[in-house]
């Protein structure tokens, strides 16, 4: 069985703070997606690596894809109130159409 | 682009009625998925439909629940009889090709159904 393993499970900070979210499995991936959910919404495509080591940029998150394709961060630089969700990293395998799903990082932005 | 949409948003039933969710997924997208949410399991795969097929319903739970995929633009999840355990939020999605890769899914904004 394939697993993501998300950490941490929760994280409360204050805003202006760093932080990094982990997705770690002992399974390669031909990509690797990062959801933002809100509050009574689905989840909401933020990025999509493929290839190992890439890093990618949007605003204040910097997501990386590790060299062997089995794990996968995100960083939020001087994180915002509006930062606050659910990030949920998901895996997929281009052999096959399944996804395998993180069980998700809530994370609060206080202000 | 109108998004996925869901209906209804929320659903409270008394246990043992039958539930029928209703999703209109985006136009032009050939695939469709039907995913449910708890806080103890995640998001689970319930089934996917390719091009109004279902091609994999592994994930459904058990006989009380059944999907279709009359056309391109329709799709409805049922569950009769619903029991308490049922009680999640319930997503469609729908992609271009499949998931992952370079095909990423757009979720609606899910119905919440609450079976007491």
């Amino acid at each position: 069985t394939q697993l993501l393993e998300q950490s941490p499970q929760f994280l409360s900070i204050q805003e202006g703070e760093n932080l990094t979210v982990y997705c770690n499995s002992s399974s390669v991936f031909s990509s690797l997606q990062w959801y933002r959910q809100e509050p009574g919404e689905g989840p909401v495509l933020l990025v999509t690596v493929v290839t190992g080591g890439e890093v990618k940029k949007l605003k204040r998150l910097t997501f990386q894809f590790g060299d062997a394709r089995k794990d996968s961060s995100l960083h939020i630089t001087a994180a915002q109130p509006g930062d606050t969700g659910l990030y949920l990293c998901a895996g997929g395998r281009d052999s096959n159409y399944q996804l395998i799903w993180g069980a998700g990082t809530k994370l609060i932005i206080k202000p | 682009d109108a998004g996925v949409i869901q209906s209804p948003r929320h659903e409270v039933t008394e246990m043992g009625q039958e539930v029928t969710l209703r999703c209109k997924p985006i136009s032009g997208h050939n695939s469709l998925f039907w995913y449910r949410q708890t806080m103890m399991r995640g998001l689970e795969l319930l089934i996917y439909f390719n091009n109004n097929v279902p091609i994999d319903d592994s994930g459904m739970p058990e006989d009380r629940f059944s999907a279709k995929m009359p056309n391109a633009s329709f799709s409805t999840l049922k569950i009769q009889p619903s029991e308490p355990r049922d009680s999640a939020v319930y997503f469609c999605a729908s992609s271009r090709f499949g998931q992952g890769g370079n095909s990423p899914l757009h979720f609606g904004n899910g119905t919440r159904l609450t079976v007491t």
